[in-house]
């Protein structure tokens, strides 16, 4: 069946950088799009930024412009998320989603990640 | 950035009931609109794309609306299921947002 599986909870100090991978199965992950969102506890979720994975164009929300980068492993089905400049209110769950291109709507998740940023 | 205004916040209701939550956006958007419900603990699950689209595998009784700034949500007849928190996302500009949730609660 289609799934996204994300890495596993991290722990991080301030000032330092974490990478949430993503792992594709059960479509075509060359023909699709990623989003990233992020949501703290108890609160909205937040888009973090999208890859077309084909062309490997992105584009980042402008509040992490500076901070993120997502990029993507074709030979292995794999989208990856890093965020640097850690700080507290960075913990959170990260969230993957893919989008088959022909129909634009992210309609496979993955399970999320815990991300806590803590001295 | 384009914002999404969502409402209500909260809405307290009946199983039974018909459920409406209007999105709208700060400028137009097209009708590049999606709606996802969230439960505690879960990712969000895609309900409505390109605004009025229904995910397959969704119940009919969910349906969306609308083109431009403003969008509706509706649930015809809330079932103990749907008590959850939706969001808006809209997809149209290159950074795209979420609105700030509707909580549907059991009233």
């Amino acid at each position: 069946q289609m799934q996204l599986v994300q890495s596993g909870p991290e722990v991080k100090k301030p000032g330092t950088s974490v990478k949430v991978s993503c792992k594709a199965s059960g479509f075509t992950f060359t023909s699709s799009a990623m989003q990233w969102v992020r949501q703290a506890r108890g609160q909205r979720l937040e888009w973090i930024g999208w890859i077309v994975v084909g062309s490997g164009n992105t584009n980042y929300a402008q509040k992490f412009q500076e901070r993120v980068t997502i990029t993507r492993d074709m030979s292995t089905s794999t989208a990856y998320m890093e965020l640097s400049s850690l700080r507290s209110e960075d913990t959170a769950v990260y969230y993957c989603a893919a989008a088959p291109l022909y129909k634009n709507a992210f309609d496979i998740w993955g399970q999320g990640t815990m991300v806590t940023v803590s001295s | 950035d384009i914002q999404m205004t969502q409402s209500p916040s909260t809405l307290s209701a009946s199983v039974g009931d018909r459920v409406t939550i209007t999105c709208r956006a700060s400028q137009s958007i097209s009708s590049w609109l999606a709606w996802y419900q969230q439960k505690p603990g879960k990712a969000p699950k895609l309900l409505i794309y390109k605004a009025s689209s229904l995910e397959s595998g969704v119940p009919s009784r969910f349906s969306g609306s609308g083109s431009g700034t403003e969008f509706t949500l509706t649930i015809s007849s809330l079932q103990p299921d749907d008590f959850a928190t939706y969001y808006c996302q809209q997809y149209n500009s290159p950074s795209w947002t979420f609105g700030q949730g509707t909580k549907v609660e059991i009233k």
